[in-house]
């Protein structure tokens, strides 16, 4: 059975303070690892998708990377509109669904 | 372009009521997912489709039916709701032939009370 951990369950941060979120998974062949943003009272929001080890890709402060057990989900000099929830999701090969993780709520203060 | 809609964004039911959720898309998405979010459970699959006329069981399926008579459409019936049922409903929709693109795009949720 896929398995997708988050951690930490919560981040607080001063603007401009750097940091990282952690995703570990466990999937029978990895076809994509999916990065989401969710804003309270709203759906979630598709951020990236990662499809192997070593990729990075990055959308304004948000800079996400893989590897074959775990991704990281970077955000560099924070601002509070990056308050949100993030969702780390894994589809595996052959498969149509994602198995989600319970997410990390980010709160930045300014 | 809408992307994927739900109605309602609100409900509140008594145990043993029936409703349908209805959800439609409108990026000519194959694939449609219902799903359940609770505090601390993270999102779970009710149930999926793969194509018009299809539907599989996903993760938590107990209580819950789907139907998928159009491509756009995806609806979520609640035959006899009970207080368990009391969550946030996404509908969510993915894959079209002509992108290849795969990433599941969500609603904006529907909010549902069993008292």
């Amino acid at each position: 059975e896929d398995q997708v951990t988050q951690s930490p369950e919560a981040l607080r941060l001063q603007e401009g303070e750097s940091s990282s979120l952690n995703c570990s998974y466990t999937v029978s062949g990895l076809r994509g690892l999916f990065w989401y943003r969710q804003d309270p009272g709203k759906g979630p929001e598709f951020l990236f998708t990662l499809y192997s080890a070593g990729e990075e890709k990055e959308k304004e402060r948000l800079k996400a990377t893989l590897t074959k057990k775990e991704s990281f989900l970077h955000i560099t000099a924070p601002k509070p509109e990056d308050s949100a929830t993030y969702l780390c999701a894994v589809q595996a090969a052959n498969d149509y669904k994602l198995s989600f993780g319970a997410g990390t709520t980010v709160t930045v203060r300014a | 372009n809408a992307g994927v809609t739900q109605t309602p964004k609100f409900r509140v039911l008594k145990t043993g009521q029936s409703m349908t959720l209805l959800c439609a898309q409108d990026m000519n998405h194959e694939y449609m997912y219902w799903y359940r979010q609770d505090p601390g459970m993270g999102l779970r699959l009710i149930h999926y489709s793969v194509g018009e006329g299809t539907t599989a069981k996903g993760e938590v399926p107990d209580g819950y039916n789907v139907s998928r008579l159009k491509k756009q459409n995806f609806l979520l019936g609640l035959e006899s709701a009970a207080p368990s049922q009391t969550s946030v409903y996404f509908c969510a929709s993915s894959y079209s032939p002509e992108t290849g693109y795969n990433e599941q795009f969500f609603g904006p949720g529907t909010r549902l009370t069993v008292l």
